[in-house]
């Protein structure tokens, strides 16, 4: 069964902090891997995807990486702000010529002013 | 707004009630989705239509009943719901499901925040 975890489950962290979520996979077999961010009472907002052919992909302050063949993808938060409060949440499709994604339990992240 | 609209936002409902949960979308996009997103659990998949063809209905009990009358609206009835279907519904949509590439990312509505008592 294919599975995406996220850890930590929530992080805190002080403004203009450095940071790292993680999500793993259990499958290596992925076409793609998402991060969104959901803020509360919100939907979720695609922030970067990776191809399975990628390393990494980079926006602004975020950057993610891919490490298939450990399982493994991070997003890499830099000089964070409040305004980056949110849940973050990882997923991944496996191809089989469909958008369909699985996704993780995501973090919670708390960026304290 | 991510051009993905749903609608009611907050639902209380009783067990024997009938209700329904409307999403639209004005991206022109082909596919649309319902998610269930419950507390401490992933995101989970219920329905997907492709052209207002539905093309995956990943086990999900008959008194969630989705409707798609054309490519960019979708509904989901509900009827003699349980207390563990309180949840958060979220509706997304995609250029097209039968296509996994970079620009085909799925845009999420807000939610319905729905508590069954």
């Amino acid at each position: 069964k294919q599975e995406v975890t996220q850890i930590p489950a929530a992080l805190s962290v002080p403004e203009g902090e450095n940071l790292v979520l993680n999500c793993s996979f259990t499958d290596s077999a992925i076409y793609n891997l998402q991060w969104f961010r959901q803020d509360p009472g919100k939907g979720l907002t695609s922030l970067l995807l990776i191809q399975s052919s990628q390393r990494e992909q980079t926006s602004g302050r975020l950057n993610a990486s891919l490490d298939k063949s450990s399982g493994r993808s991070t997003l890499y938060i830099a000089a964070s702000q409040p305004g980056d409060s949110a849940t973050y949440l990882c997923a991944s499709n496996y191809g089989g010529a469909t958008n369909k994604l699985i996704f993780g339990t995501g973090t919670l992240l708390a960026v304290q002013p | 707004e991510t051009g993905v609209t749903q609608t009611p936002r907050h639902l209380v409902m009783g067990m024997t009630n009938k209700k329904s949960l409307k999403c639209e979308q004005h991206l022109g996009h082909n596919a649309m989705y319902w998610y269930k997103q419950s507390a401490k659990k992933p995101l989970e998949l219920m329905f997907v239509y492709s052209l207002e063809e539905r093309v995956e209905n990943n086990s999900v009990p008959s008194r969630f009943s989705p409707e798609c009358p054309n490519s960019s609206h979708l509904f989901l009835h509900l009827h003699t719901l349980q207390p563990e279907d309180s949840a958060l519904y979220l509706c997304a949509s995609s250029q097209d499901f039968w296509e996994v590439t970079a620009k085909n990312i799925q845009y999420f509505g807000a939610g319905t925040r729905l508590s069954v008592l």
